[in-house]
């Protein structure tokens, strides 16, 4: 069965500091991947997808992630965070059954 | 203009009762998705539409569980005689038409309602 796994629950670090946050699929085809972002009290935002082609994809708010075949990752990455970044980040695969399946999460905090 | 709306935000209720979340879904999407999210948990698929294609209900956990959608717009989440294993985050998201395709078509979520099950 189709799953991802985000092996950090929990990720601090310095406003200003880059970040990057693990994402490991399991799926037997070529995986859609998604990863969103959801703020305390908002809905789930989408940060950016990888369907096909380039496998650095680029996203809003200065993300970015690349997918990588051989270590069935799709790791999300930005040089530089800010205090805003702050939230519950979620890496998630679509198959072809017409749903998403989500990884846990990862709760991201920004230290001044 | 609006977004996914889900009412209501807050449900407490006792275990055994019955309870219905409401989705209103963007105006004009034609896909509607419920997903729940527990607690230390991901994101879990419960049931698709899209447009007047039979529903997916791969993803409903039990018989408990049912959803409806009205005129291809608003959706209701049915869950009976609530368990306290029910307590979660139900999402709701809608799109143009099923991601899938090749255009991708973003999947908008709404704030989603927060039901405990004492």
């Amino acid at each position: 069965a189709q799953s991802v796994t985000q092996p950090d629950i929990h990720i601090t670090v310095s406003e200003g500091a880059s970040l990057e946050l693990r994402c490991n699929y399991s799926y037997g085809a070529t995986p859609y991947l998604f990863w969103y972002v959801q703020s305390p009290g908002q809905g789930l935002q989408l940060l950016l997808k990888y369907f096909s082609g380039d496998t650095l994809v680029q996203g809003i708010k200065g993300f970015e992630a690349e997918f990588k075949r051989s270590q069935s990752s799709f790791n999300l990455r930005k040089p530089s965070v800010h205090w805003s970044d702050a939230a519950e980040y979620f890496c998630a695969v679509g198959t072809n059954n017409n749903d998403m399946r989500f990884g846990a999460g990862t709760r991201l905090t920004v230290k001044p | 203009g609006a977004g996914v709306s889900q009412s209501p935000s807050n449900k407490v209720t006792e275990k055994g009762k019955d309870v219905e979340l409401r989705c209103d879904p963007i105006s004009g999407h034609t896909a509607l998705y419920w997903y729940r999210q527990s607690l230390g948990q991901g994101l879990e698929f419960l049931i698709y539409f899209q447009g007047n294609s039979a529903p997916d209900k791969s993803g409903l956990p039990s018989d408990r569980f049912s959803a409806e959608r009205t005129g291809g717009s608003v959706s209701t989440l049915t869950i009976q005689r609530t368990q306290q294993e029910d307590s979660a985050v139900y999402l709701c998201a809608s799109s143009l038409r099923d991601w899938k395709w090749s255009s991708y078509n973003e999947q908008f979520f709404g704030p989603g309602t927060r039901l405990t099950v004492l």
